[in-house]
């Protein structure tokens, strides 16, 4: 069963503007780690963002905040004031235990946002 | 903070020899490190998680004697491509895990490598 769904393939949004990039996650875990990765076209994966199940508060990181709700088990990434340089894929990934002491991220499928001039 | 380097960044090679691909946490030391593999327009899978000083930890589908984790040290991890075929060529990003941004254990991705078969 995937763990992680994005459902939003693509998303276009007008620069300045703001986006909502979905993410819903799957797991019986009481404490797992939420996390966002840009991937430009480079390839280079950047850590955007990050909500662990415990934080009470909607993490946030100068244009990106993290619209987290528990009980929908949604992770949705926000950017606020689209820049053009904001085009890229977006990651949305759950940290869980993998066994032992290790712990191992598993990944959606992403989102491809364009922003438009 | 939390840099990690991967070196080739491209790599051309005639089928059936071997690669390695260099992945280095810079300014910080990272007891565990992962290997994934991305094809065009997917996602990454997580092909192996590395600890150092011990055998790597291989996801189910994935050849060990194919693809060769090393970690011999805190700030080094190597992946060997061995008996490379066409079907290998993928995009191939390493990551380092941290704690260092008090997130607990976070993973910083390498800038990856792009592996062409011919």
């Amino acid at each position: 069963a995937q763990k992680i769904t994005q459902t939003q393939p693509g998303m276009f949004v007008q620069e300045k503007e703001a986006v909502t990039l979905d993410c819903t996650y799957d797991t019986s875990d009481q404490s797992y780690g939420l996390f966002w990765y840009k991937q430009p076209s480079s390839g280079e994966m950047i850590f955007l963002i990050y909500q662990g199940s415990y934080d009470e508060q909607n993490a946030t990181e100068g244009r990106y905040s993290l619209n987290f709700q528990k009980a929908r088990k949604s992770a949705n990434l926000v950017i606020s004031a689209s820049q053009l340089g904001d085009s890229a894929m977006y990651f949305c990934a759950m940290r869980e235990r993998s066994g032992g002491s290790n712990y191992k991220l598993t990944f959606g499928k992403g989102t491809l946002l364009t922003v438009n001039p | 903070g939390a840099v990690v380097s991967q070196h080739p960044s491209w790599v051309i090679c005639k089928s059936g020899t071997s690669v390695k691909i260099e992945c280095r946490s810079l300014d910080f030391q990272a007891t565990t490190m992962f290997w994934y593999r991305q094809f065009p327009k997917q996602s990454l899978m997580l092909m192996a998680t590395s600890n150092e000083g011990s055998k790597a930890t291989y996801e189910q589908g994935v050849e060990k004697d194919k693809f060769l984790i090393n970690h011999a040290s805190l700030t080094l991890s190597t992946l060997t491509v061995t008996s490379a075929h066409p079907e290998d060529s993928s995009f191939y990003i390493c990551s380092a895990a941290s704690e260092i941004r008090g997130l607990g254990e976070t993973q910083y991705f390498g800038p990856g490598t792009r592996l062409l078969v011919l």
